[in-house]
């Protein structure tokens, strides 16, 4: 069956630094994959999508890499800051299908 | 813009009883979703809409929950009846279509059945 991963456990992180989460999956082949920041209470929101054909996509401090060998896509946050604690969710969408499944995400969080 | 709106924010009710989420998407937006969510978890999905036509309600137990999407624009859930284990976050979102997967989330419903 289809299986996403991603850190279970929090992830603590000084100011300043680069954050990286993990986002894993198997028996999957994802035409693309998302990242998702969620708050406290509040709904996902909607930070980078990356194509199966891409190997890496930058917004401002945000990259992503997307590994289809590996199965893999990492996550970076660079000169982290408190206010990018949150939950992180990667997220896939199938070939020709616009179907999201949700990893359980990743909680960040960033000590001044 | 204004955003995915979701109503009401929070409900508490007993088992047994029928409960019901209204969620009203982004202007535009074909593609609506809704989502539970429990705690510790991701978003799972329940069913999608492209308009007004439920593409992929493969996950939505059918013999209690129920939506409907009237004018392709407006959406409804329901439980009925509701049981313990449905407590859980329910979050509705919605994506322009057309090759646009990013999707755009609501605040979400807390329902908590006692």
């Amino acid at each position: 069956s289809q299986k996403i991963e991603q850190n279970s456990e929090a992830l603590n992180i000084q100011e300043g630094k680069t954050a990286t989460l993990t986002c894993n999956y198997t028996n999957y082949s994802p035409a693309y994959l998302q990242w998702y920041r969620q708050d406290p209470g509040r709904g996902p929101v909607f930070l980078l999508l990356i194509r199966e054909n891409e190997k890496e996509k930058r917004k401002e401090r945000l990259k992503v890499t997307f590994d289809t060998t590996l199965k893999q896509s990492l996550f970076h946050i660079t000169a982290s800051q408190p206010a990018d604690s949150a939950t992180y969710l990667c997220a896939l969408v199938g070939m020709g299908y616009q179907k999201v499944t949700f990893g359980t995400g990743t909680k960040l969080q960033v000590i001044p | 813009e204004a955003g995915v709106v979701q109503s009401p924010r929070y409900k508490i009710i007993e088992k047994k009883q029928p409960v019901a989420f209204w969620c009203n998407p982004i202007s535009g937006h074909n593609t609506l979703y809704w989502y539970r969510q429990n705690l510790g978890q991701g978003p799972e999905l329940l069913i999608r809409y492209e308009n007004e036509e439920a593409v992929d309600d493969s996950q939505l137990p059918k013999d209690r929950f129920s939506a409907e999407r009237l004018k392709g624009v407006d959406s409804t859930l329901k439980i009925q009846p509701a049981e313990l284990g449905d407590s859980a976050v329910y979050l509705c979102a919605s994506s322009p279509g057309d090759r646009s997967y990013e999707q755009y989330f609501g605040p979400g419903t807390r329902l908590t059945v006692t």
